[in-house]
């Protein structure tokens, strides 16, 4: 049973548009939400992370929106760049930095951005 | 920030040897290493959870015989893919918690080809 469902699989953006990714899940004990980066033959970097006690995180263009009722939070990418074209993938884990557990991962989001 | 190193980056081996995947945290202790399985345009798979001077968790339907993690050290952890079969071949990527600021920390990844 997966616990993250991530949508779209696939998204494809102009330059200077705005990439919305988002996730949802199931296991209200998660509190530790990350957003991943993945370029081919790499490893996953971390772009941004966020706690349930807040709703929205920034970072730069990057910003995480957080409905904890809803049990759903989503990667909004502004100024789109082909730069940020890559894999991208949002994660949950019950305590930070493996506290409780390892990451459960979504399926990932190919976000392809044309110049 | 937290760094995992990850060696080597590619490989390749022929049918029925052995390969040894290493990751060296190199500014943090990880008491833990997670190992993950990564095929082609999917998603993370965990396979196994190592913890430093205790025996490896495996995740169900991971094979403990045919790859055996050690991890002896708090700096260091292996995995070493026995009897490797075509089918082995994957992206193997090991992530460690570091703390809240930087959560888990990926390694680069190794690109085993089983020939």
């Amino acid at each position: 049973q997966q616990q993250v469902k991530q949508s779209p699989q696939s998204l494809i953006v102009q330059k200077g548009g705005i990439s919305i990714i988002n996730c949802a899940y199931e296991n209200t004990a998660f509190d530790y939400f990350p957003w991943y980066q993945q370029f081919p033959g790499k490893g996953p970097a971390l772009l941004i992370a966020i706690r349930p006690d807040v709703s929205e995180k920034k970072e730069g263009r990057f910003t995480i929106s957080f409905n904890k009722s809803a049990k759903q939070f989503s990667l909004h990418i502004m100024d789109s760049q082909p730069g940020d074209s890559a894999t991208y993938f949002c994660a949950a884990s019950r305590g930070y930095g493996g506290s409780q557990g390892n990451l459960i991962f979504g399926k990932g989001t190919k976000l392809s951005v044309k110049p | 920030g937290a760094v995992v190193s990850q060696h080597p980056s590619r490989v390749i081996c022929k049918s029925g040897t052995s390969v040894k995947i290493e990751c060296r945290s190199l500014d943090f202790q990880a008491t833990t290493m997670f190992w993950y399985r990564q095929f082609p345009k999917q998603s993370l798979m965990l396979m196994a959870t190592s913890n430093e001077g205790s025996k490896a968790t495996y995740e169900q339907g991971v094979e403990k015989d045919k790859f055996l993690i050690n991890h002896a050290s708090l700096t260091l952890s292996t995995l070493t893919v026995t009897s490797a079969h075509p089918e082995d071949s994957s992206f193997y990527i090991c992530s460690a918690p570091e703390g809240f600021n930087y959560g888990y920390t990926f390694g680069s990844g190794t690109r085993l080809t089983v020939v």
